[in-house]
């Protein structure tokens, strides 16, 4: 099955921009969703396909993607997105799924 | 409103079996794809297998020939059914709805709120 490799941490000034990547060869035949998990909850969708909000999501939540590599940025980080961020993508044979490493994004 | 509830989980011995079930409310669950995803204590979320509306099921290798994912269109809710567990299947386990946009574009727009799995002895 494929890989797909996030950085593990990242921390963001609040207000200010923060980027998250997720990299892998899947990613240059399907889209990326990607899903926010905090402490001792279930995950939530974020973003999908293009770059789609699913109903709720504020649109300081937005994803892109070129190549092996989506992107996931929150523009003006709010302390409230302080959680763990996952992408998610088939494997190589386009029948299993398979999630990122995961990030843990911090608000100062 | 769409709700996903998970059962079934507890304490179980290595080697033991155990089904989960995840009762579905404000759709049809034979009508979508159905996922379940795992996550250890303290680790990331790892995909364990999906069941088309068709029918076809995938796994992933870590589970492959023990975890069988099923349905009961009856009682619209789906079970994972896991023998020869182990020590490192331990974890929460949660289903999910997969929505299928088009073949590049699909994701599990929603989850359950989890159950927990150990597996020790």
């Amino acid at each position: 099955s494929s890989e797909l490799t996030q950085d593990p941490a990242v921390s963001v000034a609040l207000g200010q921009t923060v980027r998250i990547t997720c990299q892998g060869d899947s990613l240059r035949n399907y889209y990326a969703s990607w899903y926010q998990q905090k402490p001792g909850q279930a995950p939530v969708l974020v973003i999908y396909g293009k770059n789609n909000r699913p109903s709720g999501i504020p649109d300081r939540f937005s994803g892109s993607s070129s190549g092996n590599t989506a992107s996931l940025t929150i523009t003006g980080a709010q302390a409230e997105d302080e959680a763990d961020y996952y992408c998610n993508s088939r494997d190589s044979s386009g029948d299993c799924r398979v999630f990122g490493t995961g990030t843990k994004v911090t608000v100062l | 409103e769409v709700q996903l509830v998970e059962s079934g989980g507890g304490l179980i011995q290595p080697g033991g079996s155990l089904r989960l079930s995840c009762a579905a409310s404000g759709f049809t669950v034979s009508s979508n794809y159905m996922t379940w995803v795992r996550q250890a204590p303290g680790k990331g979320l790892e995909w364990v297998s999906v069941i088309y509306s068709g029918g076809r099921t995938y796994y992933a290798d870590s589970v492959k020939g023990r975890f069988t994912i099923s349905r009961d269109n009856s009682k619209n809710t789906l079970y994972l059914q896991m023998n020869s567990l182990r020590a490192e299947d331990t974890a929460v386990y949660y289903c999910a709805r997969e929505n299928v946009d088009t073949a590049m574009v699909w994701y599990f727009d929603y989850w359950g709120q989890g159950t927990l799995v150990t597996v020790s002895s």
